[in-house]
């Protein structure tokens, strides 16, 4: 069965400690993985897509790497304004579903 | 451009009562999708249309959910004889290519 983690489940950080995100997934064909970024109250923003092992996507103070077994968000030097749900997620076949794992919440205090 | 809007922001219903949540996708988007979130977890898959092909159900939890899209544009998702189980925040994202998706801000549904 398809399976998507993420560790830990609550972050919190000073802001401009840098720090990184997991995610691991076990699944049957990896299609794409994607980081998304939500605040309260609104839905997923997307941040990026990952297709396979070895790609990195950066952005901002944020840089995403993807492993065969996992992807990293890596968030360097962060501010107030990162604080968040990131959630990760893949896909397994065109067109089709995300499978989403439970989140890390990052509160960045000043 | 605009992105994926959803309506009602809020629904509060009745157990037993329908409910109808409304998305409009971006426009010129083939794919749209519905998704639950329910508090504390992480989002469902529910349904995905694209395009003129049979859509893929396979996410919907029970015969009481059901979705409709006309041709490329707006999609009802309908549930009937409401559930307090049912409550949950439901998104709404629309895709060109199939990635990425991009979502809408969601319809909370609280069933007392």
């Amino acid at each position: 069965e398809d399976q998507v983690t993420q560790s830990p489940e609550a972050l919190r950080l000073q802001e401009g400690e840098s720090s990184s995100l997991n995610c691991s997934y076990t699944v049957s064909g990896l299609r794409g993985l994607f980081w998304y970024r939500q605040d309260p109250g609104k839905g997923p923003e997307f941040l990026f897509t990952l297709y396979s092992a070895g790609e990195e996507k950066e952005k901002e103070r944020l840089k995403a790497t993807l492993t065969k077994k996992e992807s990293f968000l890596h968030i360097t030097a962060p501010k107030p304004e990162d604080s968040a749900t990131y959630l990760c997620a893949v896909r397994t076949d065109s067109w089709g579903k995300l499978q989403f794992g439970s989140g890390t919440q990052v509160v960045v205090t000043p | 451009g605009a992105g994926v809007s959803q309506s009602p922001s809020n629904k509060v219903t009745e157990k037993g009562k329908d409910v109808e949540l409304r998305c409009d996708p971006i426009s010129g988007h083939t794919a749209l999708y519905w998704y639950r979130q329910r508090l504390g977890q992480g989002l469902e898959f529910l349904i995905y249309f694209q395009g003129n092909s049979a859509p893929d159900k396979s996410g919907l939890p029970s015969d009481r959910f059901s979705a409709e899209r006309t041709g490329e544009s707006v999609s009802t998702l309908t549930i009937q004889r409401t559930q307090q189980e049912d409550s949950a925040v439901y998104l709404c994202a629309s895709s060109l290519t199939g990635d990425p998706q991009y979502f809408g801000a969601g319809t909370r549904l609280s069933v007392l």
